[in-house]
């Protein structure tokens, strides 16, 4: 089974609306990272979260850790079209300098 | 960021020819990564260095190596090109400014085996 399981794969909004993408892990998370990519680009570093109840944000995008789900959630609101792009989480096990991605949601944003 | 430039970009090749990639990065980071991308699998982790000449396998490693002969280089070599490995390629390094962890990506370099 995946290690990192990301929901929803594809997602198409409407710009202004609010969104959610999860994250979750079949492992003990120790770090939990997020990532954009702009379609043919690198990734970009959004987030990084690692305790239990955190919560972050980077402009519109906010970010927050389960530790007891072993779940993140980053929800994005009043989308815009800017907003749109590859999501991936990656996180890090017991002193593994190695980061597991899962598969990344792809969101669409239709001004 | 790190300074992490890959090259070439894009490059088209014949199967059974050997290809490599190089990733150079300018801020001295130890750890070195190369990571594949395919529809479907998400970003999956080839070779890792923790070190000049010290390199270990990822998880989809068959028919890769790599060298790491200086610091700020990382190379992967496809010894024979085949299909499966048209891919897009990330290189990445730490980037302790985004947490202990964190990487640092290149921009990617797309190769087309036909």
């Amino acid at each position: 089974s995946q290690e990192l399981e990301q929901s929803p794969q594809s997602l198409i909004v409407q710009e202004g609306k609010n969104l959610t993408i999860n994250c979750t892990s079949s492992k003990t998370l120790y770090g939990l990272y997020w990532y954009k990519q702009k379609y043919g680009e690198g990734l970009i570093f959004l987030m990084m979260l690692q305790k239990g109840g955190e919560e972050k944000s980077h402009e519109k995008i906010t970010a927050k850790l389960d530790e007891k789900k072993q779940q993140s959630s980053l929800h994005i609101t009043a989308s815009q079209p800017s907003h749109a792009g590859i999501y991936l989480c990656g996180i890090s096990g017991a002193g593994s300098y190695q980061l597991t991605f899962g598969k990344g949601t792809k969101l669409s944003v239709i001004p | 960021d790190a300074g992490i430039t890959q090259s070439p970009r894009h490059k088209v090749t014949e199967t059974g020819t050997p290809v490599t990639l190089r990733c150079h990065q300018t801020e001295n980071h130890r750890y070195m990564y190369w990571y594949r991308q395919d529809p479907g699998h998400g970003l999956r982790l080839i070779h890792y260095s923790y070190g000049v000449k010290d390199t270990d396998k990822g998880e989809v490693s068959d028919g890769y190596s790599v060298s790491r002969s200086k610091t700020e280089d990382f190379l992967l070599t496809l010894e024979s090109a085949t299909s499966s490995q048209t891919s897009v390629y990330f290189c990445a390094t730490i980037s302790p400014r985004q947490g202990p962890y964190g990487y640092t990506f290149g921009s990617g370099t797309r190769l087309t085996v036909v």
